[in-house]
């Protein structure tokens, strides 16, 4: 089947400080992986998705990139912002089925100024 | 562009009460999700249409909750009767075409408290 496990929260980092959130699936086929971010009061926002193997994709300065054969996609972040404080998904879509996105728990990120 | 819409934003009901949800999706958007977040957990699908044809409903439960979406645009999910462990996010997406790599994009999401 397909699932999403995601890095335990909550996280809690220094401004300026690296980023990593990890994420590792299981897919039948051979999946889209996405980044979804939630701020607070707000609903959820793609911030950024790889459709195949060894694509990276960035957005905002985060960075992920998808390792088939590790079957990861970690969230990193040179240094974070106060402003980065939110909950972030990890999520995947499997192409052979219907196409809807499977999705970790969720991390939630503070940044301390 | 306008956004997912979604009403209400809040609902506050008793346990065996019925409740409905309403979401206007993107513009173009052929295919309309509703998925269910519970606290502390990722979001689940319950439904998707493509258009106004049902694509997936496997995970809703069909003795109490039903969902639809008339003339392919707006859709309306209900929850009849409510039971406390319904108490949750309910989150409409839509996207453009419904495959893999499509990009969904979601509504500000209605929270539900059952009591």
């Amino acid at each position: 089947g397909n699932s999403v496990t995601q890095m335990e929260g909550p996280v809690t980092l220094s401004e300026e400080a690296f980023l990593t959130i990890n994420c590792t699936y299981t897919a039948t086929g051979y999946p889209s992986l996405f980044w979804y971010v939630q701020y607070p009061g707000e609903g959820l926002q793609l911030l950024l998705k790889a459709t195949k193997a060894d694509d990276k994709g960035s957005n905002k300065g985060f960075e992920a990139t998808y390792r088939k054969e590790t079957t990861s996609f970690h969230l990193e972040k040179g240094s974070v912002q106060v402003s980065d404080s939110a909950v972030y998904f990890c999520a995947l879509s499997d192409q052979t089925g219907a196409n809807n996105l499977f999705f970790g728990t969720g991390t939630r990120l503070t940044v301390i100024p | 562009e306008a956004g997912v819409a979604q009403s209400p934003r809040y609902k506050i009901i008793e346990k065996r009460q019925s409740v409905a949800f309403w979401c206007n999706p993107i513009s173009g958007h052929a295919t309309l999700y509703w998925y269910q977040q519970i606290l502390g957990q990722g979001p689940k699908l319950l439904i998707q249409f493509q258009n106004n044809g049902v694509v997936d409903d496997s995970q809703l439960p069909k003795d109490r909750f039903s969902a639809e979406r008339l003339k392919g645009v707006d859709s309306t999910l209900k929850i009849q009767p409510a039971k406390l462990e319904d108490s949750a996010v309910y989150l409409c997406a839509s996207s453009l075409a419904g495959f893999g790599t499509d990009t969904q994009y979601f509504g500000p999401g209605t929270r539900l408290t059952v009591l």
